[in-house]
């Protein structure tokens, strides 16, 4: 089986700054690698996913590394703003799988103080 | 669209009455997951169907859990009977295929007194 570990349970960022998120996993390299987002009450949402083949993802603010020898993906969001306070989760598949068997990090709240 | 659609949004029982949830996936979509979080153990995958057929129950904790999914764009997890460390949020999912994005409901907060 696969676990994942998300730095620190809570994160507090200056607006403005860069944050920087951690997820690190044990055993098999998956073959991709996803981060969503959620806030409180309601259901993670997906941000993007990069490939093992991939070293670094980038949309709008958001920019996803992947080191299969570190087995470890950041996660930065840049020029950070209040809005971007949430709820971090990192998700993989098991081996062989899809989304179908995703694993997902218990996740970094993350706070941006303005 | 509307995306996936659950109920009731909130529900308190108390221990040892049965607890359904609903779900209704996104159109067209052909896998449909039900996920249970909490705070020590995090997001887990209940079970999962494909194509209305259930593929993967071994994330169901106990035989006191049950799932069903009688047509395309209707799903059921059940409690029966219901215990108090079932107090959970329980998320229904759905994606196109098992390449494609994942579409979280809003989930059903769940405690059992």
């Amino acid at each position: 089986s696969q676990k994942i570990e998300q730095n620190s349970e809570a994160l507090n960022i200056q607006e403005g700054k860069t944050a920087t998120l951690t997820c690190n996993y044990t055993n098999y390299s998956p073959a991709y690698l996803q981060w969503y987002r959620q806030d409180p009450g309601r259901g993670p949402v997906f941000l993007l996913l990069i490939r093992e083949n991939e070293k670094e993802k980038r949309k709008e603010r958001l920019k996803v590394t992947f080191d299969t020898t570190l087995k470890q993906s950041l996660f930065h969001i840049t020029a950070s703003q209040p809005a971007d306070s949430a709820t971090y989760l990192c998700a993989l598949p098991l081996s062989n799988f899809g989304n179908e068997k995703l694993t997902f990090g218990t996740g970094t709240r993350l706070t941006i103080i303005p | 669209d509307a995306g996936v659609i659950q109920s009731p949004r909130h529900e308190v029982t108390e221990m040892g009455q049965e607890v359904t949830l609903r779900c209704k996936p996104i159109s067209g979509h052909d896998y449909l997951f039900w996920y249970r979080q909490t705070m020590m153990r995090g997001l887990e995958l209940l079970i999962y169907f494909n194509n209305n057929v259930p593929i993967d129950d071994s994330g169901m904790p106990e035989d006191r859990f049950s799932a069903k999914m009688p047509n395309a764009s209707f799903s059921t997890l059940k409690i029966q009977p219901s215990e108090p460390r079932d107090s959970a949020v329980y998320f229904c999912a759905s994606s196109r295929d098992r390449r494609n994005t994942i579409y979280f409901g809003e989930g059903s907060w769940l405690t059992v007194v």
